[in-house]
């Protein structure tokens, strides 16, 4: 079962727009959220995370809203640059405790285009 | 400060083969994971060890294996290896042992042929 689901496999924008990428989970477990960025050859590199205590978190050009209730968070990015085409993952993380300790568990990934 | 180091970066191998997959944490990360990402898909969750201990485990057989050294690396070893088993496989490190911001490493591409 797919527990983080990315439904979007591709997103194409212009530069400068905002680009919003959306996941959604499905287990309440899960108490703390990530977003990474994986361009080809390399590894997954980290963006920002959420807390499930917090409904927001700002870095820079980047924002993630978390809603719990809905069980859905979304990655904002503000102005969107070329250099931002990747591979988006969102991945979750399970309350502290018992064999899912440590354990990410990662959405399908989004491709994001940015235009010039 | 040198990041997740993994080795070798690309490997070949033939089906029933054995192989091992090597990994250096970030100086200070005592919390080693391992990943395979298969194209399409997200990383799924193979191992976690903290402090020379298993403390996770994914949904994977026992063909896989894992253990951590007391300088903290780390090598994912993989038995009777099937074409299946091509994929990258990403290690990832974090301070303590709960999964905050994991750091990656730039992964291994297996081929089994």
């Amino acid at each position: 079962d797919q527990q983080v689901k990315q439904n979007s496999p591709s997103l194409s924008v212009q530069e400068g727009r905002i680009s919003i990428l959306n996941c959604d989970y499905t287990n309440s477990m899960f108490d703390y959220f990530l977003w990474y960025k994986k361009y080809p050859a390399e590894g997954p590199t980290f963006l920002i995370s959420i807390s499930s205590i917090k409904d927001k978190n700002e870095d820079g050009r980047f924002t993630v809203f978390l809603n719990k209730s809905a069980k859905h968070l979304s990655l904002h990015i503000v102005p969107s640059q070329p250099g931002d085409s990747a591979v988006y993952f969102c991945a979750a993380s399970p309350n502290a405790g018992g064999t899912s300790y440590g354990k990410l568990t990662f959405g399908q990934g989004t491709i994001l285009t940015v235009h010039p | 400060d040198a990041g997740v180091t993994q080795s070798p970066t690309h490997l070949i191998k033939t089906r029933g083969q054995h192989v091992t997959l090597r990994c250096s944490p970030i100086s200070g990360h005592k919390s080693v994971s391992w990943y395979q990402q298969v194209l399409g898909q997200g990383p799924q969750f193979i191992f976690q060890y903290y402090e020379k201990e298993e403390r996770g485990r994914g949904n994977f057989p026992d063909r896989f294996s894992a253990r951590q050294f007391p300088n903290y690396s780390s090598e994912l070893n993989v038995n009777a290896l099937l074409l299946g088993d091509s994929a990258l496989y990403l290690c990832a490190s974090n301070q303590r042992d709960r999964s905050t911001e994991a750091f990656f490493g730039q992964g291994t591409r297996l081929t089994v042929v």
